[in-house]
């Protein structure tokens, strides 16, 4: 069993929905990323979360450090935030953890 | 303000040849970060470089190695390499030792080895 699993894998939703996406991992961590690739391999940080919630335009992160779960929510989904959305956990100071990432479409 | 620079972007080996990446981390930026990602998975943790020491290696034989350079610039050294070492090398930069605050990727290097 993998360190950090995400749900689900692959994602396809329509324009405009509702969208998340759950982290979940099985080891004591200092903090949790969350990443957005798009296709060509370029990664972005979106959020760095070492307790309750973070918002930053449509996207919220959210993490619950005694349920060892995170969750990555976008509102009003649009197409362009079509993507591989990767978590990562942060173990001490210096062993960063991915998960396997989640294929998100979103159709117009 | 240039972003974080990796090259090259693509190339081409074969097998038990060797490999230098190049990574140059954002300006004011003390660390930088290595991972591997194979098609299809997330990306894995190879090492870590602050102050041009190693702060942090990842699950990899010691045919893999790196160094920092006094201007902070960074360079990924596979030996001997082997099909599975084809993948997307990623470097990431960050403003401390730790990975507490944000990680800024470069674009990465695509190997392919044949």
């Amino acid at each position: 069993k993998n360190e950090v699993e995400q749900s689900p894998q692959n994602l396809t939703a329509q324009e405009g929905e509702f969208i998340t996406i759950n982290c979940s991992y099985s080891v004591g961590i200092s903090a949790l990323h969350w990443l957005q690739q798009h296709p060509g391999g370029g990664i972005v940080s979106l959020f760095m979360l070492s307790s309750g919630k973070k918002k930053h335009g449509r996207l919220i992160a959210t993490i619950n450090i005694q349920e060892k779960h995170s969750s990555l929510h976008i509102t009003a989904s649009h197409p362009r935030d079509s993507a591989v959305y990767i978590c990562a956990v942060l173990q001490g100071a210096q062993k960063l953890v991915f998960g396997q990432g989640t294929r998100l479409t979103i159709n117009p | 303000d240039a972003g974080v620079t990796q090259s090259p972007t693509h190339l081409i080996k074969t097998r038990g040849q060797h490999v230098t990446l190049r990574c140059s981390p954002i300006s004011g930026h003390k660390s930088v970060s290595w991972y591997q990602q194979v098609l299809g998975q997330g990306p894995q943790f190879i090492f870590q470089y602050y102050e041009k020491e190693e702060r942090g290696r990842g699950n990899f034989p010691d045919r893999f190695s790196a160094r920092q350079f006094p201007n902070y610039s960074s360079e990924l050294n596979v030996n001997a390499l082997l099909l599975g070492d084809s993948a997307l090398y990623l470097c990431a930069s960050s403003l401390g030792g730790q990975f507490t605050g944000e990680l800024f990727f470069g674009e990465g290097s695509r190997l392919t080895v044949l």
